[in-house]
């Protein structure tokens, strides 16, 4: 089955803790995205990568960081900067970046921090 | 002024009913995709338009780019079309999209 992974579903951390969440694609897309979801607000990108070994700030990358060294893998790591970490984190993919490309999503990783 | 504006921000109706949201933005855009949130948080693509219209199964959606405006009707509602509806704008020369804030869709039996 070909899909988008995200783990775990919920995750909690203390404040001051750096955590990263996991993505993983199947799907054989160049282009991936983290976007943030907070309630009553539409979906922020973070970071996107077109290719392996590429990625660029989105519109809200501070506190954020990423890699990208595989194409199937792009994991988020969010640092104690980000002033305000508690939020729902969607992964997406899609077989090349731009406009009429279709984006697919993972299941979303729910990050509390305590 | 957000660029991209979704009406109704809520909707109940009751099964069996025709349902329309609408999606208004304010830039040229090069294609339009709407979107299905579930509740459990899962986001699934509907539709790209770039112009006209599409179908698939009980669901519509069309585009007007002169007026800047995009609609989703569904046809015959059931209940499992609870969800957030979101739609995102696709420019020409931009990797990125850009989200509405959504429609949430109650659809009581």
């Amino acid at each position: 089955d070909g899909g988008i992974t995200q783990s775990p579903k919920y995750l909690f951390r203390k404040e001051g803790q750096n955590v990263t969440l996991s993505c993983e694609q199947n799907l054989n897309h160049d282009a991936m995205y983290w976007y943030r979801q907070d309630p009553g607000q539409g979906l922020r990108l973070i970071y996107y990568s077109q290719i392996v070994n590429d990625f660029q700030k989105g519109d809200i990358a501070e506190g954020y960081s990423v890699s990208r060294e595989k194409k199937e893998s792009f994991p988020l790591t969010v640092t104690s900067a980000q002033k305000n970490p508690t939020a729902f984190y969607l992964c997406a993919s899609s077989i090349a970046s731009g406009p009429y490309n279709e984006q697919f999503f993972g299941p979303g990783t729910r990050l509390t921090v305590l | 002024k957000n660029e991209v504006e979704q009406s109704p921000q809520n909707l109940t109706a009751q099964e069996g009913e025709f349902i329309t949201i609408n999606c208004s933005y304010s830039v040229g855009i090069s294609a339009l995709h709407w979107l299905q949130q579930h509740p459990g948080g899962g986001i699934v693509s509907l539709f790209m338009l770039s112009s006209g219209k599409k179908k698939h199964g009980r669901l519509i959606a069309t585009i007007n780019i002169q007026e800047k405006h995009s609609s989703l009707h569904i046809t015959a509602s059931h209940p499992r079309d609870s969800a957030v509806y979101i739609c995102a704008l696709g420019r020409g020369g931009s990797e990125k999209l850009v989200f509405g804030k959504g429609t949430k869709l109650t659809v009581n039996p």
